[in-house]
């Protein structure tokens, strides 16, 4: 069974850091991976989708890598912002076709301070 | 911009009550699935539905129903609300496009449902 772990489960940082954001899963028979930020009461919004043949995707500040055979994939948040804040997760789309189920992981609060 | 609605953002019923949630999207998505948020749990899947009329059971559909009548909307149904259904619950909505790669979810705002 898909376990997706991310470490720590929050982290503050000071404004203008780079920072990297975790998440292991333990199934490498991945056809994607999602990364979700949260805000507090709020539904989840798409930041990236790495699909299982890339390394890398980038969008604007945020830039997600993946590598399956070590089943890691990192989100890298350049010069942080306040409003940054909120929690991340990242998600796993299993290989076999027909199946969209979702494995979550457990989430990081990032807290950027100003 | 994909959208994905909720009817209601908060929501608060008495046990036994029966309560419907609706979702609905305007992006043509074949799949739609309906989540729960509890802290300490995380999201956990309920139903699903790949097309119309169908549907299937996630890892915790024990206590809810789910109907896709038509292609855009999807609703979860608490038959008899309990006190253990407060929760906050998540719509989400995807293409049935994995070849292309058109899989991604989106997700609506969420309902904070309170079962008094």
């Amino acid at each position: 069974k898909q376990e997706v772990t991310q470490i720590p489960a929050a982290l503050s940082v000071p404004e203008g850091e780079n920072l990297v954001l975790n998440c292991s899963f333990t199934d490498s028979a991945i056809y994607n991976l999602q990364w979700f930020r949260q805000d507090p009461g709020k539904g989840l919004t798409s930041l990236l989708l790495i699909q299982s043949s890339q390394r890398e995707q980038t969008s604007g500040r945020l830039n997600a890598s993946l590598d399956k055979s070590s089943g890691r994939s990192t989100l890298y948040i350049a010069a942080s912002q306040p409003g940054d804040s909120a929690t991340y997760l990242c998600a796993v789309t299993p290989l076999n076709f027909g199946n969209e189920k979702l494995t979550f992981g457990t989430g990081t609060r990032l807290t950027i301070i100003p | 911009d994909v959208k994905v609605t909720q009817s209601s953002r908060y929501l608060v019923k008495r046990t036994g009550e029966k309560v419907f949630l609706e979702c609905v999207q305007d992006m043509d998505h074949e799949n739609m699935f309906w989540y729960r948020q509890d802290p300490g749990l995380g999201l956990r899947l309920i139903y699903f539905s790949y097309d119309v009329k169908m549907k299937e059971k996630g890892d915790i559909p024990e206590g809810y129903s789910v109907s896709r009548e038509k292609k855009e909307r999807f609703s979860l149904i608490l038959e008899s609300a309990s006190t253990n259904q407060t929760s906050m619950y998540l719509c989400a909505s995807s293409f049935g496009l994995r070849g292309l790669g058109r899989n991604e979810q989106f997700f609506g705002p969420g309902t904070r449902l309170t079962v008094l």
